[in-house]
């Protein structure tokens, strides 16, 4: 059982370099997640997609795209990658029931931009 | 605006001891809260949440949690403490609205003497 699936787990960017963090999940999940953890911070939410073709603003939007062609698949595009931009990320997935929701995580991309 | 604040950034215990995590949050209505679990190099795992009713929450791994609104707190605890119990712990707070109103606090390290 995969669950949640983040690739690569490792990548060093240069400045104004692109790249795109692929995120996957096999448990039909509609709702998908990207985060951001920085040292000593808690999660920031990114993006975030409540279906296939449907993705909304998170808190940090800014320096980032998303899409969602399939219910599996929810990429993360850098399109000019910033120092700023360090940072360990996480792709998520959830159901809901009623009022009831859990998030599944990945384990997490670890970016630096040099 | 919602915000969760953990006082404590990085707490040391003694393998067998007690263990409480702190968690307070502010939030207009019944707030929705959680607690997570950040292994090294993983992502993170629900370790239990509270929506309503009993306001002693079980969750996995033998950890508890009291939601006391009249102290704005939710804080974790654990009668003894194993040495794979080392990890980050985040608490969260939400709206009945879905993940993506969720407010993550910026983690208590705990370290684990043997």
């Amino acid at each position: 059982n995969a669950g949640v699936t983040q690739t690569p787990k490792f990548r060093i960017l240069k400045i104004g370099q692109s790249m795109t963090l692929q995120c996957t999940q096999d448990m039909n999940h509609n709702y998908m997640y990207w985060y951001r953890q920085d040292p000593g911070m808690g999660l920031k939410l990114i993006y975030y997609s409540v279906g296939a073709g449907i993705t909304d603003k998170g808190e940090v939007p800014n320096g980032y795209n998303v899409s969602r062609s399939t219910t599996e698949d929810f990429p993360l595009r850098l399109e000019l990658a910033a120092p700023s931009q360090t940072s360990v990320y996480f792709c998520a997935s959830s159901y809901r029931t009623g009022r009831q929701e859990k998030l599944f995580f990945g384990s997490g991309t670890q970016l630096s931009v040099l | 605006a919602q915000s969760v604040t953990q006082p404590d950034i990085h707490i040391t215990v003694s393998e067998g001891a007690s263990l409480e995590l702190r968690c307070n949050y502010s939030y207009g209505a019944t707030p929705y809260l959680f607690w997570y679990v950040q292994s090294p190099g993983q992502g993170l795992q629900l370790l239990l949440k509270y929506f309503s009713g009993d306001t002693l929450v079980q969750g996995i791994k033998g950890f508890e949690a009291e939601f006391k609104r009249s102290q704005s707190s939710f804080n974790l605890r654990k009668p003894s403490v194993h040495w794979s119990d080392a990890a980050e712990y985040f608490c969260a707070v939400g709206s009945q609205g879905g993940s993506e109103k969720l407010v993550f606090g910026k983690g208590t390290k705990l370290t684990v003497n043997p």
